[in-house]
């Protein structure tokens, strides 16, 4: 059974570093991963799609690799603002499903 | 930019009374999904329905949920008859393909179960 887990629980920064989310899952035959952002209260924010056959992928300040024999993908953000504060999620699709599984999430608190 | 919206955003009931959670998913897209997030903890799949069936079903999905594509633009769940524990927010999702796809989510309803 596909299980899910990101490090670490909770992370706070200050404005302009550069960090690494990082999230783990324990069986490596994926179909794709996808990193969202939660803001408190509200609905899931696509960020990158990762797919298996992919090392990773870049949107802007976000940079999502994915390391797939090791069950592993980091998300990278590049100069962190503010308004990156919020919860990350990453979630993994399987071959022989539709779901996503996601993970337990990184709630990110970027201070000025 | 096309979106995912939901209505309710907040949906309050009594226990054992039966409520329809409705969403417009993305125009050209073709699957769609029901998730739910308890507060404090992970988003969990309960439904995926392609060409007006269901397509996979959670555990969770038991005999009081339904859902429904009514017409060429709306998708609903049902729950038949509300338990305290099906308090949480519910999010729907669509896809332009099925897996494999980016999945796009909607703001949610915040179903609070008395």
């Amino acid at each position: 059974k596909q299980e899910v887990t990101q490090i670490p629980a909770a992370l706070s920064v200050p404005e302009g570093e550069n960090l690494v989310l990082n999230c783990s899952f324990t069986d490596s035959a994926i179909y794709n991963l996808q990193w969202f952002r939660q803001d408190p209260g509200k609905g899931l924010t696509s960020l990158l799609l990762i797919q298996s056959s992919q090392r990773e992928q870049t949107s802007g300040r976000l940079n999502a690799s994915l390391d797939k024999s090791s069950g592993r993908s980091t998300l990278y953000i590049a100069a962190s603002q503010p308004g990156d504060s919020a919860t990350y999620l990453c979630a993994v699709g399987g071959f022989n499903t539709d779901k996503l599984i996601f993970g337990t999430g990184t709630r990110l608190q970027v201070f000025p | 930019e096309p979106e995912v919206t939901q209505t309710p955003s907040h949906q309050v009931t009594q226990m054992g009374q039966e409520v329809i959670l409705r969403c417009v998913p993305i125009s050209n897209h073709l699957y769609f999904y029901w998730y739910r997030q308890i507060l404090g903890q992970k988003v969990e799949f309960l439904v995926s329905f392609y060409n007006n069936e269901i397509s996979e079903k959670s555990e969770i999905f038991d005999d009081q949920f339904s859902v429904e594509r009514p017409d060429g633009s709306n998708f609903t769940l049902k729950i038949r008859s509300t338990k305290l524990e099906d308090s949480a927010m519910y999010f729907c999702a669509s896809s332009i393909g099925g897996r494999g796809f980016e999945q796009f989510f909607g703001p949610g309803t915040r179903l609070t179960v008395l």
